[in-house]
């Protein structure tokens, strides 16, 4: 089974349009994430939820919206698709804190990336 | 305030021969460090993970790093690099126990020759 899966692994549509992008997580996991790697391959984060709590909030424009229905699910849509989200964006999960002693090793988790092409 | 400077933007070597690429990093507190590979049109897959155990850690696929805190780096390494090592490298600091962000540096795209 796979850690993290997303879906749709790629998505080619118009500007203007709204779409989502699901992501699920079967380590038990109560911390969720997702990233945005660019052309260039840099990786910067969008979000992150605990226990369906949002945490982080980085400067993302408001047509983002994440969803968390329950620990094991972050769902990303986007409203008015821009070309500049062009991208691909990754779901990650890892452990929350206070677990240290647990065998929390802290490592993130990444699915296996979402490829938005806008036209 | 945590981050991550990876030095190199390209790396090139050719097969057979050592791999080094270099991260410094910069944190307010105990950090935990970690190297995570991608090759092309994939995902992101951990390649080795420091927790404030060994300083020496070694990882997947013969890779390993040292945590120097004296010179706040995590330099990645391998013996003999192999066709297969061709991908980007990213360096990751998060702090220690509490991993609610990771912060990632630029990559490092290391590039192999036969």
């Amino acid at each position: 089974d796979t850690a993290v899966s997303q879906t749709p692994k790629y998505l080619v549509t118009q500007m203007g349009n709204d779409k989502s992008i699901k992501c699920e997580q079967n380590l038990g996991h109560d911390t969720m994430y997702w990233y945005k790697q660019d052309s260039k391959k840099f990786l910067k984060i969008m979000f992150s939820y605990n226990n369906k709590e949002l945490i982080i909030n980085e400067t993302v424009p408001n047509r983002f919206s994440p969803k968390s229905p329950d620990k094991a699910h972050l769902n990303l849509h986007i409203n008015s698709l821009e070309l500049g989200d062009s991208a691909v964006y990754f779901c990650g999960a890892a452990k929350s804190p206070g677990l240290a002693g647990t065998g929390n090793t802290g490592e993130l988790f990444f699915g296996e990336g979402s490829r938005l092409t806008v036209l | 305030a945590q981050s991550v400077t990876q030095l190199d933007s390209h790396v090139s070597v050719s097969e057979g021969t050592p791999v080094l690429l270099r991260c410094n990093y910069s944190s307010s507190y105990s950090p935990s460090l970690f190297w995570y590979v991608q090759h092309p049109n994939k995902g992101l897959q951990l390649l080795l993970k420091y927790t404030s155990a060994a300083t020496l850690v070694k990882g997947i696929n013969g890779f390993e790093a040292e945590f120097k805190k004296s010179e706040t780096s995590f330099h990645l390494t391998k013996p003999s690099a192999h066709m297969s090592d061709a991908a980007e490298y990213f360096c990751v600091v998060s702090r220690l126990y509490n991993f609610n962000k990771f912060y990632f540096g630029s990559g490092t795209k290391l590039n192999v020759k036969p």
